[in-house]
């Protein structure tokens, strides 16, 4: 049973469209993430959040943007898809167990710009 | 820089084989290693954190050891089954950075 949501799960889209990815968790995790991964790839973290009004960017610089209005939410938008933009999306939470940081992840976000 | 490296990246093996697969970090301000298990269309799903040298953890079949002086990790599976078909992904955690490795993708024929 899943405690950490991402919608839809798979998109084709035309280039240029503006997309939204929705991620919700009902953990109460403050702490929240936005992974790409490409195949065969690592999976690179282009955004978290360490609770609400907060949001940074990852590792890998990616033209999308993020918002935190609430603890549950964490949706990932493209303003202008690319074909570039083609990947896995991942949205994770986590929460500090047993002296570490575990991440929960949701399926998956596939999405593929023509 | 934080470079994780999992060998190999793609495994076949029989039912009933046991098999075991390598992950690769830098040693130093080493924190914790995580094990996942990524089955297809799921979401990965956390096996094992590591944070001591010496540590073995021990899930079922699946077992992991972990070396922070020399910087590795093995994931063991003993006696494979069709079920353990997944990509196993190893991450290290240190100074609130998660670095992920590309995973090991393991096939189990029947």
């Amino acid at each position: 049973e899943a405690d950490i949501y991402q919608t839809p799960r798979y998109l084709v889209i035309g280039t240029g469209k503006k997309i939204t990815l929705e991620c919700s968790q009902t953990m109460g995790h403050d702490k929240m993430y936005w992974y790409q991964q490409d195949p065969g790839m690592e999976l690179h973290l282009i955004h978290y959040s360490y609770g609400v009004n907060s949001t940074e960017k990852g590792d890998l610089s990616s033209e999308s943007t993020v918002s935190r209005i609430r603890t549950e939410h964490f949706p990932l938008t493209l303003e202008s898809a690319r074909p570039s933009h083609t990947s896995q999306y991942l949205c994770a939470s986590s929460e500090w167990l047993l002296g570490a940081n575990v991440l929960t992840f949701g399926a998956g976000s596939r999405l593929t710009v023509l | 820089i934080l470079n994780v490296e999992q060998s190999p990246q793609s495994l076949h093996v029989q039912e009933g084989d046991s098999t075991n697969f390598t992950c690769s970090f830098p040693s130093s301000n080493f924190y914790a290693l995580h094990w996942y298990r990524w089955e297809t269309a799921k979401s990965p799903e956390a096996l094992f954190v590591m944070t001591l040298n010496g540590d073995e953890k021990k899930k079922g079949r699946i077992s992991a050891t972990l070396n922070t002086k020399e910087g590795y990790s093995y994931l063991y599976i003993k006696g494979s089954q069709p079920e353990d078909s997944a990509t196993y992904l190893c991450a290290l955690y240190n100074n609130n950075d998660m670095r992920f490795g590309a995973g090991t993708r393991l096939t189990v024929k029947p």
